[in-house]
């Protein structure tokens, strides 16, 4: 089942403007990473917040982890046509053995020229 | 440094028939994994390698897909036979880090597409 939600399902903005999107999770995490997926690409990784930090940045990107509210937030400042893309969180679970990653299901974002 | 490489990149057959997919990762990364993207939602994993050996199966549907990384480097995963839901987006990943590790940044394939008629 998919751990993480995102919302809002699609977003439409216009070249320039700031788009915000945000994920939400049901269980403990170690880290939470966000993906970007172009049409017809692979998923390219973006940026990982570890589960003691708040806030990152990277570049346009800022990332939040609120992890009292299992929440994360991306933001995309001064957004361009190339950033149109389906950008999708993925949780970092405690696991043993193993760490994987478990996918939320997406917001799709329109960057108009 | 070249990515993930992963064959064929489009693939169409009918139910019933058997379909393999190729993934030959990053050079050196030790961790690989197959994910199932079905369109409209996110990838979910199905099987995961740490060198040549089985981390995490237990989404696989074992009774119509397997998948081996013989020698510790690429890798297949098949399905026989197919079905009509199996059409889907197949990815594979790798990673330089270990299974139990937790900072586990993977990197992508550009994918196979599976349509099943």
């Amino acid at each position: 089942s998919q751990q993480g939600e995102e919302d809002p399902q699609a977003l439409s903005i216009q070249e320039g403007e700031n788009a915000t999107m945000n994920c939400s999770y049901k269980t403990s995490i170690n880290n939470l990473q966000w993906y970007r997926q172009n049409s017809g690409r692979g998923l390219v990784h973006l940026i990982l917040i570890r589960s003691n930090e708040r806030e990152k940045h990277s570049g346009r990107l800022r990332v939040t982890l609120d992890t009292s509210k299992k929440s994360s937030s991306l933001l995309i400042t001064a957004s361009r046509a190339a950033d149109t893309a389906s950008y999708f969180c993925a949780t970092a679970l405690y696991g043993g053995a193993t760490n994987k990653l478990i996918f939320g299901t997406g917001t799709l974002l329109a960057v108009q020229p | 440094e070249a990515g993930v490489a992963q064959s064929p990149r489009y693939k169409i057959i009918e139910k019933r028939q058997s379909v393999a997919f190729w993934c030959n990762p990053i050079s050196g990364h030790a961790t690989l994994y197959w994910y199932q993207q079905i369109l409209g939602q996110g990838p979910k994993l199905l099987i995961q390698f740490q060198n040549n050996g089985v981390v995490d199966d237990s989404q696989l549907p074992k009774d119509r897909f397997s998948a081996e990384r013989l020698k510790g480097v690429d890798s297949t995963l098949k399905i026989q036979p197919a079905k009509l839901e199996d059409s889907a987006v197949y990815l594979c990943a790798s990673s330089p880090r270990l299974a139990r590790e937790a900072i586990n940044e993977q990197f992508f394939g550009p994918g196979t597409r599976l349509t099943v008629l």
